[in-house]
C-alpha cells in the first residue's frame, strides 16, 4: 500500500540555521507532494506543492526538492525563526483526491 | 469568505451517544473532505465529496459513520453509538476542482471529540 514516512518526529535547531525535513515514499510514484504546517490545536495550512517532473520549488524562505530516484522530498527552511516552530506534514495525492499524510515532524527553533 | 469553518470546535460525549459535526467550506470550492487526526499522527482520510456526490470512502469509515453534503454546500459528519476509540480531531478541508493542478486543500480548525 502507499506509504509516506517522515523519519524524524522532532527536530531542534537554533535560530538562523537551516532546518531540513525529510519525507520518503514507498510502493508508488506520487504525482504531487505537498507540505503543510500545523500549529497545536489547529488545522494544517498549505505551504508548497511540487510535481513529479519538478526538481525544486521555492517560496520565500522555503524550498522543497523532489528526488524520484531516492523516492524522497526534502523541505528546507532557511534563516529559521522561533515563529517557524510547528509540525510540518508531508502529503501526497495521486488522483487529485484524498491526501495521504505522513506523521509529521515537529520543529522547534530556539532563540 | 474567511475560510473553512467547523462547528462545534469541541464536543464531549458519553459512549453510545450520537454526535454530528458541521463543516462550511470555502464558498467557491466544490470538493470537500473529512479527515480524522489522533495525537502524534497525520490526518487520515475518511471521505470526500465533489459537489453533493460522495465519491470516495475510506475503510476507516465504519457503518457507524455517515456523511452528507446536501446541495453541495455545507457537510455534516455523524457518528452513531460513539466509542472511546472515536476520540480524535475531525478535520474538514475543501478545494477547487482545478486548484494548482495538484489539489492543495484548505483546512478548517477541526472539531475535537472526546468520548467518555
Amino acid at each position: 500500500s502507499q506509504k509516506i514516512e517522515q523519519n524524524s518526529e522532532a527536530l531542534n535547531i537554533q535560530e538562523g540555521k537551516t532546518a531540513t525535513l525529510t519525507c520518503n515514499y514507498t510502493n508508488y510514484s506520487p504525482a504531487y507532494l505537498q507540505w503543510y504546517r500545523q500549529d497545536p490545536g489547529r488545522g494544517p495550512v498549505f505551504l508548497l506543492l511540487i510535481r513529479e517532473n519538478e526538481k525544486e520549488k521555492r517560496k520565500e524562505r522555503l524550498k522543497v526538492t523532489f528526488d524520484t530516484t531516492l523516492k524522497q522530498s526534502l523541505f528546507h527552511i532557511t534563516a529559521s525563526q522561533p515563529a517557524d516552530s510547528a509540525t510540518y506534514l508531508c502529503a501526497n495525492n495521486q488522483a487529485g483526491t484524498a491526501l495521504i499524510f505522513g506523521k509529521g515532524t515537529t520543529l522547534s527553533v530556539s532563540s | 469568505d474567511t475560510g473553512v469553518s467547523q462547528n462545534p470546535r469541541h464536543k464531549i460525549t458519553k459512549r453510545g451517544q450520537n454526535v454530528t459535526f458541521r463543516c462550511d467550506p470555502i464558498s467557491e470550492h466544490n470538493r470537500l473532505y473529512w479527515y480524522r487526526q489522533t495525537l502524534g499522527q497525520g490526518p487520515e482520510f475518511l471521505t470526500y465529496f465533489q459537489n453533493e456526490a460522495q465519491l470516495e470512502k475510506s475503510r476507516l469509515l465504519s457503518d457507524r459513520f455517515s456523511a452528507e453534503r446536501p446541495k453541495g454546500s455545507f457537510s455534516t459528519l455523524e457518528i452513531q453509538r460513539t466509542e472511546q476509540g472515536d476520540s480524535a480531531m475531525y478535520l474538514c478541508a475543501s478545494s477547487g476542482l482545478f486548484s494548482a493542478g495538484g489539489n492543495e486543500q484548505f483546512f478548517g480548525p477541526g472539531t475535537r471529540l472526546t468520548v467518555l
